[in-house]
């Protein structure tokens, strides 16, 4: 299996413009999660998904963030418009229970 | 609510010696599940070990063993024989038994010296 797969792998954007990142799960994994890291708060969990309905999404920050699954092997995370503050690295996760494994994550750079 | 704490910011150890790293968790869920990932410098999560609320021993990945005191509410990741692969930063994770909302401690930084 190739694990969870995420594009691009960095990004650089100026503010203002629109950012979509994207992930394809492992296969089978029910749960799918977004995840940021930054120096300061850490590992936040933004919004999951199970069976592609959206769980929870009281991670997200502001209604600039937006989140979609829409079939099992394919979601994106929007940001519209992009800050200097949105930098940081988006993790994607999948999950069948139990274990959950991470993409290799997008480093996001707003400038 | 879940809150996992790890209080070691830091920590040096030698190669082949054994490290023991802190976690403590604070949650209201009758059942819940215990995660500790490893992110070297190179920035990826990799799954090391998962330990269950209600499994009766503790659990054992290779040379990962997790030393889990359900009453202490702790769940200590011990590194046998360390090598200079470990080097990196370990968070501990924590997850409700109906699944998802995986939160992580601040981490642990790892480095093995020769």
């Amino acid at each position: 299996d190739a694990g969870v797969i995420q594009s691009p792998r960095h990004e650089v954007t100026e503010m203002g413009q629109e950012v979509t990142l994207r992930c394809k799960p492992i296969s089978g994994h029910d749960y799918l999660f977004w995840y940021r890291q930054t120096m300061m708060r850490g590992l936040e969990l933004l919004i999951y998904f199970n069976n592609n309905v959206p769980i929870d999404d009281s991670g997200m920050p502001e209604d600039r963030f937006s989140a979609k699954m829409p079939n099992a092997s394919f979601s994106t995370l929007k940001i519209q418009p992009s800050e200097p503050r949105d930098s940081a690295v988006y993790f994607c996760a999948s999950s069948p229970r139990d274990r959950v494994f991470f993409g290799p994550g997008t480093r996001l750079t707003v400038l | 609510a879940q809150k996992i704490t790890q209080t070691q910011p830091g920590m040096f150890v030698q190669e082949k010696e054994a490290v023991t790293l802190d976690c403590t968790y604070d949650t209201s869920d009758p059942s819940y599940g215990l995660f500790w990932y490893k992110q070297p410098s190179s920035g990826e999560m990799i799954f090391l070990i998962y330990q269950g609320s209600y499994d009766q021993q503790n659990a054992t990945e290779g040379r990962y063993s997790l030393n889990f005191q359900k009453a202490r509410k702790s769940a200590n990741l011990v590194i046998s024989a360390s090598q200079l692969g470990d080097s990196a930063m370990y968070f501990c994770a924590i997850s409700p038994h109906s699944w998802g909302k995986l939160q992580f401690g601040a981490g642990t930084q790892v480095v093995v010296t020769p």
